[in-house]
């Protein structure tokens, strides 16, 4: 079985400043992970997604995760933050030799100031 | 295109009700997925379905939970003897094949409160 723990339940940055939303995962197979987002009053939509070869992925809004393999990790990124940007961002992971189920994280809340 | 659109977007109840959800997916998609977002949660997996069948419905909590897609395109999630519990943010997504690398694509969910 898979499992995703998202530590930060709520981050809060400054508009232009550096963010990073922790991911970690468990899982006894290999994996395919996922950042989905939820914005305000809208769906959830996939920002980017690792499923093989390089293990830095980008997202067209200038996001950015790391697949780290011997920390578990998937850790996403972004040097300079919008307004924009505030949203609930949730880790994922499905398991590659099974069928097509997600499992979620518990959400972060990245909430920008002006 | 149209998105996965679902109805309704907010469902009132009172305890030990019947209740469905429907669900339609993006046109062309084979795959369609019901998932349970609780308050302060991520979306957990409930059942997922390939063409008319259920390829995997590990994720119903119990047997009051039931799902069809009988034609391949709408489904629809039925819930008996509602509980409190069951309160919560229904997702659906579809995919266009299924395949374990494809993008889910989600709908804006329902809202089911059970009084």
């Amino acid at each position: 079985a898979q499992s995703v723990t998202q530590l930060d339940s709520q981050v809060p940055v400054f508009e232009e400043a550096p963010v990073e939303l922790r991911c970690n995962y468990s899982s006894s197979v290999s994996v395919y992970l996922f950042w989905y987002v939820q914005y305000p009053n809208q769906g959830l939509q996939l920002l980017l997604k690792y499923l093989s070869g390089s293990t830095l992925v980008k997202s067209i809004n200038g996001f950015e995760a790391e697949f780290n393999k011997s920390q578990t990790s998937f850790h996403l990124r972004k040097p300079s933050v919008h307004i924009s940007d505030t949203a609930e961002y949730f880790c994922a992971v499905s398991a590659r030799g099974s069928a097509s189920k997600i499992i979620f994280g518990s959400g972060t809340r990245l909430s920008i100031r002006p | 295109g149209a998105g996965v659109s679902q109805t309704p977007s907010n469902k009132v109840t009172e305890k030990g009700k019947y209740v469905e959800l429907r669900c339609d997916p993006i046109s062309g998609h084979t795959a369609l997925y019901w998932y349970r977002q609780s308050l302060g949660q991520g979306p957990e997996f409930l059942i997922y379905f390939q063409g008319t069948g259920a390829a995997d419905d590990s994720g119903l909590p119990n047997d009051r939970f039931f799902a069809v897609r009988p034609e391949g395109s709408v489904s629809t999630l039925k819930i008996q003897r509602t509980e409190r519990g069951d309160s919560a943010v229904y997702l659906c997504a579809s995919s266009p094949a299924g395949g374990k690398t494809d993008t889910q694509y989600f709908g804006p969910g329902t809202r089911l409160t059970v009084l």
